[in-house]
């Protein structure tokens, strides 16, 4: 298994109320990529790094930032929750040059 | 838009039997397709994959059809066992090889269930 590990695994939280998911890899891929599953959608991508300080937007990026201030973390961040942002949030990595993304083990949120 | 569309939610066969599931994508830039099964409150996991160039691809029991002419990809299972229950989905990428940002596009899932 490709070592990624999401924290918290579970977070309940008030509309409103900032919030912080952690994505932690151990393998030191370049890549690392936030979604959220949500039923009907699939999965889909709200962020993405490149690098460390290197990021861009998704297909749902709308009420969330990110930071990547090492190789090894990438942090998603809802600024101000709200109840559309409750879902499960996957991260997932790859190695430069590699077409498979290796994803965590998720986040669920719930953003009362 | 949807850009990669499982268009049967659910799926249900017997063990022993094959089991098929369709994806469909719209976006000609898309060249390398990947399958990904998902069991409850667990991350994806990678099954299988297939470049453009190739139209079929095969791993043990799990075999993957390209059909770019028809922007149709299929995943076979042969045999289906019990423990192949599980949500499978299937993505897009415009590029192989890793050359771009490797960003995924999903379909929104086939639940299969396989009976014993």
């Amino acid at each position: 298994d490709a070592g990624i590990t999401q924290s918290p695994r579970h977070k309940v939280t008030e509309t409103g109320t900032p919030v912080t998911l952690r994505c932690h890899q151990t393998e030191n891929h370049r890549y690392m990529y936030w979604y959220r599953q949500d039923p009907g959608h699939g999965l889909r991508l709200i962020h993405y790094s490149y690098g460390v300080k290197d990021t861009d937007k998704g297909e749902v990026s709308d009420g969330y930032s990110v930071s990547r201030s090492k190789t090894e973390d990438f942090l998603l961040t809802l600024e101000s929750a709200t109840s559309s942002q409750t879902s499960v949030y996957f991260c997932a990595i790859r190695a430069d040059g590699a077409d498979t993304q290796y994803f965590g083990p998720g986040t669920r949120l719930t953003v009362l | 838009d949807q850009q990669v569309k499982q268009n049967s939610p659910s799926l249900s066969v017997q063990e022993g039997r094959i089991s098929i599931l369709n994806c469909d994508y719209t976006n000609s830039m898309f060249d390398y397709f990947l399958w990904y099964k998902k069991y409850p409150a667990e991350g994806p996991t990678f099954l299988i994959s297939i470049s453009s160039i190739k139209d079929k691809n095969e791993d043990g029991r799990f075999t993957v059809f390209l059909n770019k002419s028809a922007k149709h990809l299929s995943l076979h299972i042969v045999p289906s066992q019990p423990g192949d229950s599980a949500v499978y989905f299937c993505a897009a990428s415009p590029n192989a090889g890793g050359t771009s940002y490797g960003k995924l596009t999903f379909g929104q899932g086939t639940i299969l269930t396989v009976h014993p």
